[in-house]
């Protein structure tokens, strides 16, 4: 089943702007983490943020996590042609044996 | 390139057949997952590995699916008699235990199956 969900199902913007994708999730996790999906292609992992952190960095990503609401945000800065992609937020559950539960993913499209 | 890797990549069979896929994880990484995913949805957890070990099996991996992992290094996905059902992208993954959650979880390119 799937733990996160991801909002919105599907973001179009132009290059040079921001981009904010939202995940929320039903249980205590350890962490969160973000990947990224071509079309047709594997998962590449962006960053991971665990439980007790709030924040994190890393190039052009943002990453936020609000455990009191199970949210978590990525934010994608100064947006380019070569970020469109599907984007995942994934968490390990306090109660899982180190897999990752995936949601249904946000499907970004800048156009240049 | 010393990612994991996944063979074949694509694979086109007849319902009812048998199908094995393969996945060599990153090198030294001592956990090994499989995932399915269909178009349009996030991956699906299947199964996974410590070492040899087949520690945790979901509930979508019926008896026609069976994975192994001997000697810790390598695993392979077996499906016998295919469905149409079946037809979606396999994705193995792996990542290294260091004794805390928390670990990078890294993904192979897939296995695509189509079943006619």
């Amino acid at each position: 089943s799937q733990q996160g969900e991801e909002d919105p199902q599907a973001l179009s913007i132009q290059e040079g702007e921001n981009a904010t994708m939202n995940c929320s999730y039903k249980t205590s996790i350890n962490n969160l983490q973000w990947y990224r999906q071509n079309s047709g292609r594997g998962l590449v992992h962006l960053i991971l943020i665990r439980s007790n952190e709030r924040e994190k960095h890393s190039g052009r990503l943002r990453v936020t996590l609000d455990t009191s609401k199970k949210s978590s945000s990525l934010l994608i800065t100064a947006s380019r042609a070569a970020d469109t992609a599907s984007y995942f937020c994934a968490t390990e559950r306090m109660d899982s044996s180190y897999k990752l539960i995936f949601g249904s993913g946000t499907r970004l499209l800048v156009r240049p | 390139d010393t990612g994991v890797s996944q063979n074949p990549r694509h694979k086109i069979t007849k319902r009812g057949q048998n199908v094995t896929f393969r996945c060599d994880p990153i090198s030294e990484h001592n956990r090994l997952y499989w995932y399915r995913q269909t178009l349009g949805q996030g991956p699906e957890f299947l199964t996974y590995f410590q070492n040899e070990a087949q520690l945790e099996k979901s509930r979508l991996l019926s008896d026609r699916f069976s994975a192994e992992r001997p000697k810790g290094s390598f695993s392979t996905l077996e499906i016998q008699r295919t469905e149409q059902g079946d037809s979606a992208m396999y994705l193995c993954a792996s990542s290294i235990a260091l004794g805390f959650s928390g670990n990078t979880i890294y993904f192979g390119e897939g296995s695509w199956l189509t079943v006619v």
